[in-house]
């Protein structure tokens, strides 16, 4: 069981690139998101999904699109990267039989820095 | 308005001595849950202790427990006996409605160093 995946671990572009994020799952989670983290702040919410087929914006959303076909994936992307996107960045999932205490899993981080 | 509330940036623990972490949240919907997150600095998330806003009783993990004040609107997290190990920045965490789903919001953190 791997959990959550995400990949890459680091990825260095330059302003008006664009990439894809890549986060899986191996636990049949319905529920999946994205947040960002900067420096010395908390997690914010960028999309997330209750399932395949549905996706939805979080608080930050600008700039980032999703998609979910797959229960297991959910790419990130970053349609034209801006240096304001340099962040770290985790996609956490959880099931829906957790009830409240759904507790979410997170994977390991993608560091993006954006020049 | 920030919905989660975290006024200690950093603040310094003796090993095996208790330290309190402050967290208020401010939500109109009658249903929510709390939870606090670990980060040390390796980066991952860990998760802690969860407190659902109808639960009768604080929550408690192990060492970790929940001073859960709904009047006051406040979830502070109390590490007992502090280790090494704790050093770690802290997140409070709140989702609004009791259906479960992934839509969390996060304090600016409190990060915790503990003194041998």
């Amino acid at each position: 069981n791997a959990g959550v995946t995400q990949t890459p671990k680091f990825q260095v572009l330059k302003t008006g690139q664009s990439m894809t994020l890549q986060c899986a799952q191996d636990m049949n989670h319905e529920y999946m998101s994205w947040y960002r983290q900067d420096p010395g702040m908390g997690l914010r919410l960028i999309h997330y999904s209750v399932g395949a087929g549905i996706t939805d914006q979080g608080e930050v959303p600008n700039g980032y699109n999703v998609s979910r076909s797959t229960t297991e994936d959910f790419p990130l992307r970053l349609l034209s990267a801006a240096p304001s996107q340099t962040s770290v960045y985790f996609c956490a999932s959880s099931s829906s039989l957790a009830g409240p205490r759904d507790e979410q899993y997170f994977g390991p981080g993608t560091r993006l820095t954006v020049t | 308005a920030q919905k989660i509330t975290q006024t200690q940036p950093g603040m310094f623990v003796q090993e095996k001595e208790a330290v309190t972490l402050d967290c208020t949240y401010d939500t109109s919907d009658p249903s929510y849950g709390l939870f606090w997150y670990k980060q040390p600095s390796s980066g991952e998330m860990i998760f802690l202790i969860y407190q659902g806003s109808y639960d009768q009783q604080n929550a408690t993990e192990g060492r970790y427990s929940l001073n859960f004040q709904k009047a006051r609107k406040s979830a502070n997290l109390v590490i007992s006996a502090s280790q090494l190990g704790d050093s770690a920045m802290y997140f409070c965490a709140m989702r609004e409605g009791l259906a479960a789903g992934n839509k969390l919001t996060f304090g600016g953190g409190t990060r915790v160093l503990v003194k041998p």
